[in-house]
């Protein structure tokens, strides 16, 4: 399996504009989590799925962001409109249940200018 | 407060030295535990887990009280290659929303230099 895939891997914007960042979880994962890393918060979970149902999204900062998982192979985060302090490394993860560890992607770093 | 609390450091050492790091998590339904490991712009990998027991992994040790919601880890002979962030991380086995939940803290930076 190729891991967790995450794209872009970078990625530039103009405040106001909408972004939107991809997560393929490895394969056979029931488990599914956004996570947003700054030097100053640490690691924060923003949300996180079981069987693509949304289980805790009280991470999520505001109405600007939302999340998907369609199916079990894909899911989103969006934020619309972007704000400079959105910028950050946004990690996706996925784990199966009778496995606690996580396996991470690679990270989107977003920088919103 | 936050769930999982660390001391950021960073914690500078020299090679050989053994080096300790601490880890308080306020979640009292909190059943299992772990250490990632961060290196510079990349993503978080499992260490190891943490048993109530101890354990212990070649030059790493990790222990946990559950009495004082406390975890630590520990590294003897330090090498340059242990140089990176060390996350502690507690998951929620408890039923209801936060299941399955991980809850990384905010992570510890150590140097290791010759």
């Amino acid at each position: 399996d190729a891991g967790v895939i995450q794209s872009p891997r970078h990625e530039v914007t103009e405040m106001g504009q909408e972004v939107t960042l991809r997560c393929k979880p490895i394969s056979g994962h029931d488990y599914l989590f956004w996570y947003r890393q700054t030097m100053m918060r640490g690691l924060e979970l923003l949300i996180y799925f079981n069987n693509n149902v949304p289980i805790d999204d009280s991470g999520m900062p505001e109405d600007r962001f939302s999340a998907k998982m369609p199916n079990a192979s894909f899911s989103t985060l969006k934020i619309q409109p972007s704000e400079p302090r959105d910028s950050a490394v946004y990690f996706c993860a996925s784990r199966i249940d009778r496995d606690p560890e996580a396996f991470f992607g690679q990270g989107t770093r977003l920088t919103v200018v | 407060r936050k769930e999982v609390e660390q001391d950021p450091g960073p914690f500078n050492v020299p090679e050989g030295a053994t080096v300790a790091f601490n880890c308080t998590y306020s979640n009292s339904a909190s059943q299992s535990f772990f250490w990632y490991r961060q290196d510079c712009r990349k993503e978080p990998k499992l260490l190891m887990s943490v048993y109530s027991s101890g354990n212990e992994d070649g030059r790493f040790t990790a222990q946990l009280n559950r009495a004082s919601q406390y975890i630590s880890l520990l590294i003897r002979d330090s090498k340059l290659s242990d140089s990176a962030t060390y996350l502690c991380v507690v998951k929620l086995n408890a039923g209801g929303t936060s299941y399955g939940k991980l809850t990384f803290g905010q992570g510890t930076i150590l140097t290791v230099h010759p």
